[in-house]
């Protein structure tokens, strides 16, 4: 596979659910990206991580919870989300010292 | 903290027309980005601006970008009905290594035959 991969595509879960969303990207970079898309707000960063190190926090909650075991793979740990949590989760990647980002198809997110 | 602001937000024209749509930012950038996304789906990359005075051509769509007026214009010529889609525009801010993007609004542009 080729460029950055998010799985599940689609994910529905109760408030007390605990999930995992996933991104593999395939592209050789080192810094990795978690933004948040809603119907209400324009498109909201939410972690960055450089060199499998979280740089930058913007003041996500804590209910979602990122882990970058390698630099090769990101997570987003959801536990006890809100209804207004519900949104498509995107992932992006990029080299530091390049210019490009290349985002995955998204998750898109349901929470009932 | 780095604003970025597009107009306008929606966007509605006929077929051969022309249009431009503005991104303004806040905070001094050498580096300007313009995304597509199409309903459902992600982000396609259009433009990566980087310096003063860049301008780029594909197809329909100008990019151009002024950074000492904060300022990036796409420009549409001859609007055709499969450039409808949500145009971003996109500002990673002053810094180095990893910058994460901040993102205007969005441009929800249609565009009728």
């Amino acid at each position: 596979e080729t460029g950055v991969t998010q799985t599940p595509r689609h994910l529905v879960m109760g408030m007390t659910n605990k999930k995992s969303l996933k991104c593999e990207q395939h592209l050789g970079h080192n810094a990795m990206y978690w933004y948040k898309q809603s119907a209400k707000k324009p498109l909201e960063l939410m972690f960055v991580y450089s060199l499998e190190e979280r740089v930058e926090n913007n003041s996500v909650p804590s209910r979602f919870s990122p882990e970058c075991p390698n630099s090769s793979h990101l997570f987003l740990h959801l536990h006890t989300l809100q209804p207004e949590d519900s949104a498509l989760y995107l992932c992006a990647s990029s080299q530091m010292g390049d210019y490009g980002y290349t985002f995955g198809s998204g998750t898109r997110l349901t929470v009932v | 903290e780095l604003k970025v602001e597009q107009n306008p937000l929606f966007l509605s024209m006929q077929e051969g027309k022309n249009y431009t749509i503005y991104c303004n930012y806040s905070t001094t950038s050498d580096r300007l980005y313009w995304y597509r996304q199409d309903p459902g789906k992600s982000l396609e990359s259009l433009f990566v601006l980087l310096s003063n005075g860049a301008v780029k051509q594909e197809g329909r769509l100008m990019a151009s970008l002024d950074t000492k007026a904060r300022l990036s214009t796409l420009h549409i010529t001859a609007a055709v009905h499969d450039l409808s889609a949500t145009y971003f525009c996109a500002s990673p801010g002053v810094g180095g290594g990893a910058d994460g993007l901040t993102f205007g609004k969005g441009t929800h542009l249609i565009i009728q035959p």
